[in-house]
Protein backbone atom coordinates (compact mmCIF):
# COMPACT_ATOMS: atom_id res chain seq x y z
CA UNK A 1 0.00 0.00 0.00
CA UNK A 2 1.39 3.66 -0.67
CA UNK A 3 1.65 5.30 2.37
CA UNK A 4 0.74 9.21 2.91
CA UNK A 5 2.20 11.15 5.22
CA UNK A 6 0.95 14.47 6.59
CA UNK A 7 2.89 17.08 8.23
CA UNK A 8 2.42 18.58 10.88
CA UNK A 9 -0.38 17.04 12.85
CA UNK A 10 -1.79 19.98 13.96
CA UNK A 11 -1.51 23.79 12.66
CA UNK A 12 -2.61 26.69 14.24
CA UNK A 13 -2.26 29.76 12.36
CA UNK A 14 -3.70 33.31 13.23
CA UNK A 15 -6.46 34.77 11.33
CA UNK A 16 -5.97 36.00 7.67
CA UNK A 17 -2.57 34.33 7.56
CA UNK A 18 -1.12 31.76 5.57
CA UNK A 19 -1.47 27.99 6.22
CA UNK A 20 0.42 25.05 4.50
CA UNK A 21 0.03 21.47 5.07
CA UNK A 22 2.48 18.93 3.81
CA UNK A 23 1.94 15.42 2.32
CA UNK A 24 4.49 12.69 1.50
CA UNK A 25 3.62 9.57 -0.33
CA UNK A 26 5.91 6.58 0.09
CA UNK A 27 6.24 6.36 -3.59
CA UNK A 28 5.27 8.38 -6.48
CA UNK A 29 1.36 9.34 -7.63
CA UNK A 30 2.68 10.76 -11.11
CA UNK A 31 1.09 8.30 -13.20
CA UNK A 32 3.60 8.52 -16.66
CA UNK A 33 1.05 7.72 -19.05
CA UNK A 34 -1.51 10.58 -17.88
CA UNK A 35 1.69 13.20 -16.41
CA UNK A 36 -0.94 14.24 -13.91
CA UNK A 37 -0.37 13.57 -9.91
CA UNK A 38 -3.10 11.24 -8.55
CA UNK A 39 -3.88 13.37 -5.57
CA UNK A 40 -6.42 15.23 -4.01
CA UNK A 41 -7.12 17.27 -0.89
CA UNK A 42 -10.22 17.14 1.14
CA UNK A 43 -11.37 18.92 4.34
CA UNK A 44 -13.89 17.71 6.96
CA UNK A 45 -15.55 19.64 9.83
CA UNK A 46 -16.99 18.47 13.03
CA UNK A 47 -19.42 15.73 12.46
CA UNK A 48 -19.34 16.29 8.64
CA UNK A 49 -18.49 13.91 5.55
CA UNK A 50 -14.89 15.10 3.97
CA UNK A 51 -15.54 17.62 1.19
CA UNK A 52 -13.54 17.19 -2.14
CA UNK A 53 -11.40 20.87 -2.11
CA UNK A 54 -8.62 20.04 -4.71
CA UNK A 55 -7.94 17.14 -7.18
CA UNK A 56 -4.88 16.28 -9.87
CA UNK A 57 -2.88 18.30 -7.01
CA UNK A 58 -3.38 21.69 -8.01
CA UNK A 59 -6.95 21.55 -9.57
CA UNK A 60 -9.23 23.61 -7.02
CA UNK A 61 -13.29 21.42 -7.36
CA UNK A 62 -16.01 23.93 -8.43
CA UNK A 63 -17.01 26.46 -5.87
CA UNK A 64 -13.53 26.00 -3.69
CA UNK A 65 -12.27 29.75 -2.79
CA UNK A 66 -9.73 30.96 -4.70
CA UNK A 67 -7.54 31.15 -1.42
CA UNK A 68 -7.17 27.11 -1.86
CA UNK A 69 -4.42 25.89 -3.77
CA UNK A 70 -2.43 22.86 -4.08
CA UNK A 71 1.03 22.10 -5.77
CA UNK A 72 3.65 19.37 -5.54
CA UNK A 73 4.66 16.65 -8.03
CA UNK A 74 5.64 13.13 -7.38
CA UNK A 75 6.06 12.42 -3.83
CA UNK A 76 5.71 15.73 -2.70
CA UNK A 77 2.75 17.85 -2.12
CA UNK A 78 1.13 20.85 -0.11
CA UNK A 79 -2.06 22.54 0.28
CA UNK A 80 -1.77 26.04 1.00
CA UNK A 81 -4.66 28.49 2.29
CA UNK A 82 -3.60 32.22 1.66
CA UNK A 83 -5.72 34.16 4.33
CA UNK A 84 -7.12 31.99 6.75
CA UNK A 85 -10.85 32.49 7.43
CA UNK A 86 -12.93 31.34 10.05
CA UNK A 87 -14.89 28.67 8.41
CA UNK A 88 -11.55 26.72 7.60
CA UNK A 89 -11.26 25.31 11.03
CA UNK A 90 -10.97 21.57 10.07
CA UNK A 91 -9.10 18.70 9.51
CA UNK A 92 -7.70 18.28 5.99
CA UNK A 93 -6.72 15.37 4.48
CA UNK A 94 -4.59 14.28 1.53
CA UNK A 95 -5.41 11.04 -0.64
CA UNK A 96 -3.71 9.39 -3.56
CA UNK A 97 -5.41 7.18 -6.37
CA UNK A 98 -3.20 6.24 -8.69
CA UNK A 99 -3.42 2.64 -6.89
CA UNK A 100 -5.75 0.57 -4.85
CA UNK A 101 -6.04 0.66 -1.97
CA UNK A 102 -6.82 4.09 -1.98
CA UNK A 103 -5.43 5.75 0.76
CA UNK A 104 -5.25 8.75 2.52
CA UNK A 105 -2.95 11.16 5.27
CA UNK A 106 -3.53 10.89 8.70
CA UNK A 107 -5.45 14.38 9.18
CA UNK A 108 -4.17 17.72 10.19
CA UNK A 109 -5.85 19.28 12.80
CA UNK A 110 -6.14 23.20 11.61
CA UNK A 111 -6.93 25.40 14.52
CA UNK A 112 -7.34 29.47 14.65
CA UNK A 113 -4.17 30.91 16.90
CA UNK B 1 -26.75 17.81 -8.66
CA UNK B 2 -26.19 14.20 -7.23
CA UNK B 3 -26.84 13.68 -4.10
CA UNK B 4 -26.27 10.08 -1.92
CA UNK B 5 -28.68 9.15 1.12
CA UNK B 6 -27.59 5.92 2.95
CA UNK B 7 -28.97 3.80 5.96
CA UNK B 8 -28.18 0.41 7.50
CA UNK B 9 -28.53 -0.93 11.28
CA UNK B 10 -26.15 1.00 13.03
CA UNK B 11 -25.93 -1.48 16.70
CA UNK B 12 -24.35 -4.87 15.58
CA UNK B 13 -22.98 -8.01 18.15
CA UNK B 14 -19.46 -8.87 17.23
CA UNK B 15 -19.66 -12.14 14.80
CA UNK B 16 -23.04 -10.42 12.50
CA UNK B 17 -22.69 -9.30 9.42
CA UNK B 18 -22.89 -5.19 8.97
CA UNK B 19 -25.49 -4.30 6.26
CA UNK B 20 -25.79 -0.49 4.42
CA UNK B 21 -27.19 0.93 1.39
CA UNK B 22 -26.45 4.29 -0.22
CA UNK B 23 -29.07 5.69 -3.15
CA UNK B 24 -28.03 7.91 -5.86
CA UNK B 25 -30.52 10.79 -6.59
CA UNK B 26 -30.21 13.64 -9.24
CA UNK B 27 -27.77 12.25 -11.65
CA UNK B 28 -26.68 8.87 -13.73
CA UNK B 29 -25.51 5.66 -11.80
CA UNK B 30 -23.94 4.77 -14.86
CA UNK B 31 -19.91 5.50 -15.91
CA UNK B 32 -18.77 5.88 -12.25
CA UNK B 33 -17.65 4.17 -9.71
CA UNK B 34 -19.45 4.24 -6.08
CA UNK B 35 -17.59 3.67 -2.78
CA UNK B 36 -17.55 3.09 0.84
CA UNK B 37 -15.18 5.10 2.87
CA UNK B 38 -14.97 4.52 6.48
CA UNK B 39 -14.14 6.53 9.57
CA UNK B 40 -13.41 4.77 13.30
CA UNK B 41 -14.09 7.03 15.65
CA UNK B 42 -11.21 10.02 16.15
CA UNK B 43 -9.30 8.50 13.53
CA UNK B 44 -8.24 8.97 9.79
CA UNK B 45 -10.48 7.31 6.72
CA UNK B 46 -9.85 4.30 5.11
CA UNK B 47 -10.74 3.21 1.57
CA UNK B 48 -13.24 0.00 2.09
CA UNK B 49 -13.97 -0.52 -1.55
CA UNK B 50 -15.53 0.21 -4.92
CA UNK B 51 -17.87 -0.88 -7.51
CA UNK B 52 -18.41 -0.02 -11.24
CA UNK B 53 -22.05 0.62 -13.05
CA UNK B 54 -20.42 -2.58 -14.76
CA UNK B 55 -20.58 -4.84 -12.09
CA UNK B 56 -16.75 -5.21 -11.13
CA UNK B 57 -15.44 -4.43 -7.56
CA UNK B 58 -12.35 -3.88 -6.07
CA UNK B 59 -11.68 -4.24 -2.44
CA UNK B 60 -9.14 -3.12 0.32
CA UNK B 61 -6.96 -6.21 1.28
CA UNK B 62 -7.51 -5.45 4.58
CA UNK B 63 -11.03 -6.13 4.52
CA UNK B 64 -11.40 -8.14 1.05
CA UNK B 65 -12.42 -11.43 3.04
CA UNK B 66 -15.17 -10.22 4.60
CA UNK B 67 -16.27 -7.57 2.32
CA UNK B 68 -19.25 -7.70 -0.44
CA UNK B 69 -20.66 -4.47 -2.08
CA UNK B 70 -23.29 -4.91 -5.06
CA UNK B 71 -25.70 -3.23 -6.89
CA UNK B 72 -29.50 -2.86 -7.57
CA UNK B 73 -29.30 -0.12 -10.93
CA UNK B 74 -32.89 -0.62 -11.12
CA UNK B 75 -33.21 1.84 -7.95
CA UNK B 76 -30.27 3.45 -8.25
CA UNK B 77 -28.69 1.77 -4.99
CA UNK B 78 -25.83 0.39 -3.97
CA UNK B 79 -25.04 -1.69 -0.72
CA UNK B 80 -21.82 -3.26 1.42
CA UNK B 81 -21.98 -6.06 3.38
CA UNK B 82 -19.45 -7.13 5.96
CA UNK B 83 -19.66 -10.12 7.63
CA UNK B 84 -17.93 -11.30 10.74
CA UNK B 85 -18.25 -8.12 12.84
CA UNK B 86 -15.44 -7.32 15.82
CA UNK B 87 -15.16 -4.14 17.56
CA UNK B 88 -12.02 -2.65 15.31
CA UNK B 89 -15.19 -2.45 12.40
CA UNK B 90 -16.52 0.56 14.49
CA UNK B 91 -16.69 3.24 12.62
CA UNK B 92 -18.62 5.86 10.17
CA UNK B 93 -19.28 4.15 7.01
CA UNK B 94 -19.63 6.91 3.92
CA UNK B 95 -20.68 6.15 0.41
CA UNK B 96 -19.21 8.68 -2.22
CA UNK B 97 -19.08 8.38 -6.28
CA UNK B 98 -15.71 8.10 -7.50
CA UNK B 99 -14.95 11.36 -9.86
CA UNK B 100 -13.41 10.93 -13.25
CA UNK B 101 -12.75 14.03 -15.33
CA UNK B 102 -13.26 14.07 -19.27
CA UNK B 103 -11.00 11.53 -20.53
CA UNK B 104 -12.02 9.05 -18.41
CA UNK B 105 -9.21 9.14 -15.03
CA UNK B 106 -11.31 8.58 -12.05
CA UNK B 107 -10.36 8.57 -8.60
CA UNK B 108 -11.38 11.31 -6.29
CA UNK B 109 -14.33 11.17 -3.77
CA UNK B 110 -17.45 13.54 -4.54
CA UNK B 111 -20.17 13.85 -3.64
CA UNK B 112 -19.89 11.81 -0.21
CA UNK B 113 -23.30 10.82 1.98
CA UNK B 114 -23.60 11.93 5.34
CA UNK B 115 -22.43 8.92 6.63
CA UNK B 116 -23.97 6.05 8.64
CA UNK B 117 -22.59 5.42 12.51
CA UNK B 118 -21.64 1.60 12.75
CA UNK B 119 -21.17 0.48 16.29
CA UNK B 120 -20.15 -2.96 17.25
CA UNK B 121 -20.52 -3.94 20.76
CA UNK B 122 -21.60 -7.17 23.10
Amino acid sequence: DIVMTQSPDSLAVSLGERATINCKSSQSVLYSSSNKNYLAWYQQKVGQPPKLLIYWASTRESGVPDRFSGSGSGTDFTLTISSLQAEDVAVYYCQQYVDTPYTFGQGTNLEIK
Amino acid sequence: QVQLHQWGAGLLKPSETLSLTCAVYGGSFSGYYWTWIRQPPGKGLEWVGDLHHSGSTRYNPSLESRVTISMNTAKNQFSLKVTSVTAADTAVYYCARTGCDSSGYCGWFDPWGLGAPVIVSS
